[in-house]
């Protein structure tokens, strides 16, 4: 069945780089699209950006380039890499098959030295 | 960006009632390919979302059909047709006509 799976450290240090891997199953990375969206406790949710199907990347800009999403079809891997962090980065981070019809378990994230 | 309002912000029932939620959005969220790509999400607590309904009115698969969608343009409704108790979380409504996707602020379903 379709599965996402997301990993990555619980505990990012302000100014560094947070690196997510989305591990998919149950479909494959060039027939489907994937997205990532946060959440910050208690609060909606926030699209980050997506990796198609094709292998291109839209992002959102209030990311400004900063974030950076890639994958590997062969491990059925997208990634999401994010720099700069800061403490208003804490919160869930998802990643889910669009059209959102599978989401992963979520990964939390705090940014704090 | 296109700002999604949702009304109420939080809509407590009794169960069997039926409620409805409402999404405006800022523009017209019908897409140049005749799609209007707004969709229901509901988040259980301590859970990940879940699509409810797609493209407006769309029942995603395994999804009870006392949910219901209906709109067009900027103004969008969920129905919830008799609540029942597994029913409570919050709602979200997501557009992704226009980059970058948006979602509502949620509308939280309580129990009267």
């Amino acid at each position: 069945q379709v599965q996402l799976k997301e990993s990555g450290p619980g505990l990012v240090q302000p100014s560094q780089t947070l690196s997510l891997t989305c591990t998919v199953s149950g479909f494959s990375l060039t027939s489907y699209s994937v997205h990532w969206v946060r959440q910050h406790s208690g609060k909606s949710l926030e699209w980050m950006g997506r990796m198609w199907s094709d292998g291109d990347t839209s992002y959102n800009s209030a990311f400004t380039s900063r974030l950076s999403i890639s994958r590997d079809t062969s491990k059925s891997q997208v990634f999401l890499k994010m720099n700069s962090l800061q403490t208003e980065d804490t919160g869930t981070y998802y990643c889910a098959r669009n059209p959102l019809d599978y989401w992963g378990q979520g990964v939390m994230v705090t940014v704090s030295s | 960006d296109v700002v999604l309002t949702q009304t109420p912000p939080t809509l407590s029932a009794t169960i069997g009632q039926s409620v409805s939620i409402s999404c405006r959005s800022s523009q017209s969220l019908l897409h140049s390919n005749g799609n209007t790509y707004l969709h229901w999400l509901l988040q259980r607590p301590g859970q990940s979302p879940q699509l409810l309904i797609y493209l407006v009115s769309r029942l995603e698969s395994g999804v009870p059909n006392r949910f219901s969608g209906s709109g067009s343009g900027t103004d969008f409704t969920l129905k919830i047709s008799g609540v029942e108790a597994e029913d409570l979380g919050v709602y979200y409504c997501v557009q992704g006509t226009h980059a970058p996707w948006t979602f509502g602020g949620g509308t939280k379903l309580e129990l009267k």
